[in-house]
């Protein structure tokens, strides 16, 4: 039973177009994060959120918008696509914010590829 | 601000021959450290972490890390190689912000090991 799963795994698109990606964990975790990892493999924090609420909100355009339904889910939506994007993204979970004492949980990721 | 370096970007081996990926940190105030692992198209997995206590620290798949404050240094070694060690591998600080953390990734270390 997958921990941290995400959809779609690939995504590719035209620039302007809008989409979304989910990510749901069934580990009982309180926070959820997105990361975007780039064709150099370079990972970077955009956003987390515990019990909902955001709480890591890194220097990312605002054409994206995350968004948790509840403690499991939390979704990504990003308006007006650019070639920029095009990377991958990685959901993951962990127990709370505290990163010294909770492992984070990574999901597959998502190959978005922006045309 | 808390940041990690790792020396080198591809490193190779020969199976059976020791591995050692290199990483140094800049930290301000005492880091918690962590490497990651990432297999071909999957997430990040958590190898191992350092927050007190022991500088040795053992995680799973016979790999262990020594954390030496003098060198600011948290090198991942491992005995002998086998050719599933094959993977890119992050070192990893986490970053206090406005009472949550975050974890800061290094540009990541892509391992080959040789038959």
């Amino acid at each position: 039973d997958t921990a941290v799963s995400q959809t779609p795994k690939y995504l590719v698109t035209q620039m302007g177009n809008d989409k979304s990606i989910k990510c749901e964990q069934n580990l009982g975790h309180d926070t959820m994060y997105w990361y975007k990892q780039d064709s150099k493999k370079f990972l970077k924090i955009m956003f987390s959120y515990n019990n909902k609420e955001l709480i890591i909100n890194e220097t990312v355009p605002n054409r994206f918008s995350p968004k948790s339904p509840d403690k499991a889910h939390l979704n990504l939506h990003i308006n007006s696509l650019e070639l920029g994007d095009s990377a991958v993204y990685f959901c993951a979970s962990s127990q709370d914010t505290l990163a010294i004492y909770n492992e984070q949980f990574f999901g597959p990721g998502t190959r978005l590829t922006v045309l | 601000a808390q940041s990690v370096t790792q020396l080198g970007s591809h490193v190779s081996v020969s199976e059976g021959a020791l591995v050692l990926l290199r990483c140094n940190y800049s930290s301000s105030v005492p880091p918690y450290l962590f490497w990651y692992v990432q297999y071909p198209n999957q997430g990040l997995q958590l190898l191992l972490k350092y927050t007190t206590g022991a500088t040795l620290v053992k995680g799973i798949n016979g790999f262990e890390a020594e954390f030496k404050k003098s060198e600011t240094s948290f090198h991942l070694t491992k005995p002998s190689a086998h050719m599933s060690d094959a993977a890119e591998y992050f070192c990893a600080v986490s970053v206090r912000l406005f009472g949550n953390e975050k974890l800061t990734f290094g540009t990541g270390t892509r391992l080959t090991i040789i038959p």
